[in-house]
C-alpha cells in the first residue's frame, strides 16, 4: 500500500526566507504527484502538479521537483510572505488516470511578519 | 464559474440516520471523487467516478453509496450514520489525470 510521508509536520520561519517542504512517497510507480494548499476551514487548492515523465513544475514563488526514483518530492517557496501559512500537502496519484490520490499528512506553515 | 459546489456545509445527524451529500461542478469534469479528512489520519479516498454511470470504491468505502446519473452531479449517501463517521467529507473533480479542484467541504458530525 502507498504511504506518502511529510517532514516537518509544522514549520515557522521569518518573512522573506526561502524554505523547502519534503514529500515521501513508498512506492515509485506513481502516475502524478500533486502539491495543494488549505487554509483552515477551507478546502484544498492544487497550486502544482507534475507527472511522472516530468522533473519539476513551476508557478511564480513556487517551485516542486519530483523524483521518482528516490521516493522524494520538494515545494520550494521562494522568498515566503505571511499570506503564504497555510498547511501545504502532497498527494501522489497511484492509478492508471492518476486519480486515485494518496495523500500525505500535510505541513503547517506560519511565516511571521 | 461555481467549480465545485458541496451542500450543506454543516450537518448534525443522530445514529442511524440517513442523508445525502450534494456536489455539483460547472467545469464538464469527467473524474469526480469524495475524500474524507479527519485528524491524525489525513484526507482518504472513499468513491470515485471516472464518468457517468461509472463508480468505483476507494480507500474507505464502508457506510457509504455513491451513484453518477449526470456528468455534473455525484452525491455521497450515508445509509445508516454511526459516530465513526464524523468528519469533513470534500468533493473534489477535474479531468482524468489532471488537477483536482476541490468543493469548500461539508462538516458532518454524528450524535
Amino acid at each position: 500500500k502507498q504511504e506518502v510521508t511529510q517532514i516537518p509536520a509544522a514549520l515557522s520561519v521569518p518573512e522573506g526566507e526561502n524554505l523547502v517542504l519534503n514529500c515521501s512517497f513508498t512506492d515509485s510507480a506513481i502516475y502524478n504527484l500533486q502539491w495543494f494548499r488549505q487554509d483552515p476551514g477551507k478546502g484544498l487548492t492544487s497550486l502544482l502538479l507534475i507527472q511522472s515523465s516530468q522533473r519539476e513544475q513551476t508557478s511564480g514563488r513556487l517551485n516542486a521537483s519530483l523524483d521518482k526514483s528516490s521516493g522524494r518530492s520538494t515545494l520550494y517557496i521562494a522568498a515566503s510572505q505571511p499570506g503564504d501559512s497555510a498547511t501545504y500537502l502532497c498527494a501522489d496519484g497511484n492509478n492508471n488516470a492518476g486519480n486515485m490520490l494518496t495523500f500525505g499528512g500535510g505541513t503547517r506553515l506560519m511565516v511571521k511578519p | 464559474n461555481a467549480g465545485v459546489t458541496q451542500t450543506p456545509k454543516f450537518q448534525v445527524l443522530k445514529t442511524g440516520q440517513s442523508m445525502t451529500l450534494q456536489c455539483a461542478q460547472d467545469m464538464n469534469h469527467e473524474y469526480m471523487s469524495w475524500y474524507r479528512q479527519d485528524p491524525g489520519m489525513g484526507l482518504r479516498l472513499i468513491h470515485y467516478s471516472v464518468g457517468a454511470g461509472i463508480t468505483d470504491q476507494g480507500e474507505v468505502p464502508n457506510g457509504y453509496n455513491v451513484s453518477r446519473s449526470t456528468t455534473e452531479d455525484f452525491p455521497l449517501r450515508l445509509l445508516s450514520a454511526a459516530p465513526s463517521q464524523t468528519s469533513v467529507y470534500f468533493c473534489a473533480s477535474g479531468p482524468n489525470g489532471e488537477k483536482l479542484f476541490f468543493g469548500s467541504g461539508t462538516q458532518l458530525s454524528v450524535l
